[in-house]
């Protein structure tokens, strides 16, 4: 069964420190990640993607992910964090149903930025 | 401009009531999505559809139906079987065989 663990409900960093945020999966197939990110009363917005190609990827917004399949994590960083970064994060993990049966999510981390 | 768009973006219902929220997307995209979000709890997948004339339950589908006639639409409906109906619903879709899902803006439901 398809899992993910996104450590910390609230994450608090000042403005111009490193963000990081994380996330631990289980998956009975290979996983594909991702990490949306969802502003106040709005949708979720794809930062970056992990397909089974670099281990390091880059998304927009200065974000990017290391997938280790050793520790099953896949942590979000950004090296200086800006006052517009203050959202709800998602990390999600593919279906183990071949394509099109939805992702699961993990629960969120509310990213707090002190000026 | 492409995109998802779900209407509306507020919606007020009483107790025992059904209620429908739309969903259209003019991606092109196969499949399409249902999820609920609470506070604290993430997205949980409702229903889904990878085709036309066709759609799967999700996790918590209990309460809820949905139908695709066509490509672009895929409307939920929250019957009055649903217990705790009040939450924020979105909508993705996304090319059939890719993961990468794309969202809706989503609808607030309140059942007063």
């Amino acid at each position: 069964a398809q899992s993910v663990t996104q450590l910390g409900s609230h994450v608090s960093v000042s403005e111009g420190a490193l963000v990081l945020l994380r996330c631990n999966y289980s998956s009975s197939v290979p996983p594909y990640l991702f990490w949306y990110v969802q502003y106040p009363n709005q949708g979720l917005q794809l930062l970056l993607k992990y397909t089974s190609a670099a281990t390091l990827v880059k998304g927009i917004n200065g974000f990017e992910a290391e997938f280790k399949k050793s520790e099953t994590s896949f942590h979000l960083t950004k090296p200086s964090a800006h006052m517009s970064d203050a959202a709800e994060y998602f990390c999600a993990v593919r279906g183990s149903g071949g394509g099109a049966d939805g992702l699961t999510f993990g629960k969120g981390t509310h990213l707090i930025i002190q000026p | 401009d492409g995109g998802i768009t779900q209407s509306p973006k507020y919606l007020f219902r009483k107790e025992g009531q059904n209620v429908t929220l739309s969903c259209e997307q003019n991606l092109n995209h196969d499949a399409m999505y249902w999820y609920r979000q609470d506070p604290g709890q993430g997205l949980r997948l409702i229903y889904y559809s990878q085709i036309v004339n066709d759609f799967q339950k999700g996790d918590i589908a209990e309460g809820y139906s949905v139908s695709r006639e066509k490509k672009e639409s895929f409307p939920l409906t929250v019957t009055s079987a649903q217990k705790n109906p009040t939450a924020f619903y979105l909508c993705a879709s996304s090319v059939a065989g890719n993961y990468e899902q794309f969202f809706g803006p989503g609808t607030r439901l309140t059942v007063l």
